[in-house]
């Protein structure tokens, strides 16, 4: 029983380029959370996803920052134009349910930008 | 505005002695705790949580304690052992006007047990 898989586990980018994320969830999770930590902070809620469903993107930026999660294949983060800012570790987790039982969490994708 | 604070950002103690982990929160309507347990590189892995209709939950060495009108819960852990060195995440969940739940976690306590 495979965990949640996140890949790439390190990008590298320059200013302005694009960063897309990959995150497959736990199988038979249907539900898919992204995160954000900053050096030396806490996890942020970024958004939540259910399959071909954004239904909380409260913590996304307004702008640059987009997530999906397709009928097939699986949830994406995208970056667009990244700056420095957003080098950070980048954690997806996925649950059974959207209740509040603990959700599993993937190694994160470490994203530093140059 | 942090509605999880997790006041000590790093604690050590010696191997076979109590370690106790504190978090604060501000919002009332939380009513699921969680405790996360990091190591360098890799993603929180879960250990332990706690409805607010309980005051306490054990589970072997864990045990989380809430205090609803302090708003404070604790996490102990029984005796330490060098393999709990890691940073500990307190994450508090609440419905939101959605219906739907997600995590506010705290900024972390990087524990350390001394051998």
């Amino acid at each position: 029983n495979a965990g949640v898989m996140q890949n790439p586990r390190h990008l590298v980018r320059r200013r302005g380029q694009e960063a897309r994320l990959r995150c497959s969830p736990m199988k038979g999770h249907s539900h898919v959370y992204w995160y954000r930590q900053l050096p030396e902070e806490g996890l942020k809620f970024m958004v939540y996803l259910q399959k071909e469903n954004i239904i909380d993107e409260s913590g996304m930026p307004k702008e640059r920052f987009s997530a999906e999660f397709p009928k097939e294949g699986p949830s994406i983060l995208r970056i667009q134009q990244v700056v420095r800012g957003d080098s950070a570790a980048y954690f997806c987790a996925s649950s059974p349910t959207g209740q509040p039982n603990e959700q599993f969490f993937g190694p994160g994708t470490r994203l530093t930008v140059l | 505005d942090q509605q999880v604070k997790q006041n000590s950002p790093s604690l050590s103690v010696q191997e076979g002695r109590i370690s106790i982990l504190n978090c604060d929160y501000t919002n009332s309507m939380f009513d699921y705790f969680l405790w996360y347990k990091k190591y360098p590189a890799e993603g929180p892995t879960f250990l332990i949580s706690i409805s607010s209709i309980k005051d306490k939950n054990e589970d072997g060495r864990f045990t989380v304690f809430l205090n609803k009108s302090a708003k404070h819960l604790s996490l102990h852990i029984v005796p330490s052992q060098p393999g709990d060195s890691a940073v500990y995440f307190c994450a508090a969940s609440g419905s939101t006007t959605s219906g739907t739940y997600k995590y506010i976690f705290g900024t972390g306590t990087r524990l350390k047990v001394l051998a």
